[in-house]
């Protein structure tokens, strides 16, 4: 079992650019939550995917988008990207039939 | 959601017993304690998830008193590995898992040689 997997793993972009995350959850898990985590605090929540519809969404405004896939997979996508985006973005993939959330590696964004 | 409270750090040396405790005040009936760590550029990791009295894993103890407004988790014999940041977190995440994980600012364990 691969787990959840993010990629890439590292990224650099412009300000005002445009970017795409991906994430493959562990098998068996159909809900998709993104987080935003800044260097020393904790992860922000971004929103959540289920049956391909976004669930819930947390405070962020909305340049930052996302998508759900037939097969679970999901992207996040932040428009007009701003310095204060630089962050590491998590992925955590669940299943209703469990309460135990599990987090991919993340994609570690820096915006210059 | 039940706002947490927990110390910013900690520090401890290899082989001793570990305990974070962390204050939630204003927990509702239906809230479940939850607790993760984090390690350097990694996810967050699930260590173990309580509601009242006493869990324990092959990974910690989570001791939540008859009051439920604070818990703590113990971490038996820590060695090095254990460096990490770990994040107390309170939500009715058992009926909705995964959902919207609000974390803090977490306890950064250092442990020592």
């Amino acid at each position: 079992d691969a787990g959840v997997t993010q990629s890439p793993t590292h990224l650099i972009k412009t300000r005002g650019q445009q970017v795409t995350l991906r994430c493959s959850p562990k098998s068996g898990h159909d809900t998709v939550s993104w987080y935003q985590q800044a260097l020393g605090q904790g992860p922000q929540f971004i929103f959540q995917y289920y049956e391909e519809e976004e669930r819930q969404r947390g405070n962020f405004p909305d340049r930052f988008s996302g998508h759900q896939f037939p097969n679970y997979s999901s992207e996040l996508n932040v428009n007009a990207l701003l310095l204060g985006d630089s962050a590491l973005y998590l992925c955590a993939s669940s299943s209703g039939s469990n309460t135990e959330a599990f987090f991919g590696q993340g994609t570690r964004l820096t915006v210059v | 959601l039940a706002k947490t409270t927990q110390p910013i750090s900690m520090d401890s040396y290899e082989g001793q017993e570990v305990n974070i405790t962390c204050s939630h005040n204003n927990i509702a009936t239906n809230d479940y304690i939850t607790w993760y760590q984090q390690f350097p550029s990694q996810g967050p990791r699930f260590i173990i998830q309580g509601y009242k009295t006493k869990v324990t894993n092959e990974v910690a103890s989570l001791f939540i008193p008859a009051d439920r407004k604070s818990s703590t988790l113990s971490l038996p014999r820590v060695s090095l590995s254990d460096t990490a940041v770990y994040y107390c977190l309170v939500g009715d995440y058992r009926n909705n898992a995964g959902n919207m994980l609000t974390f803090g600012g977490g306890t950064r364990l250092m442990v020592k040689p």
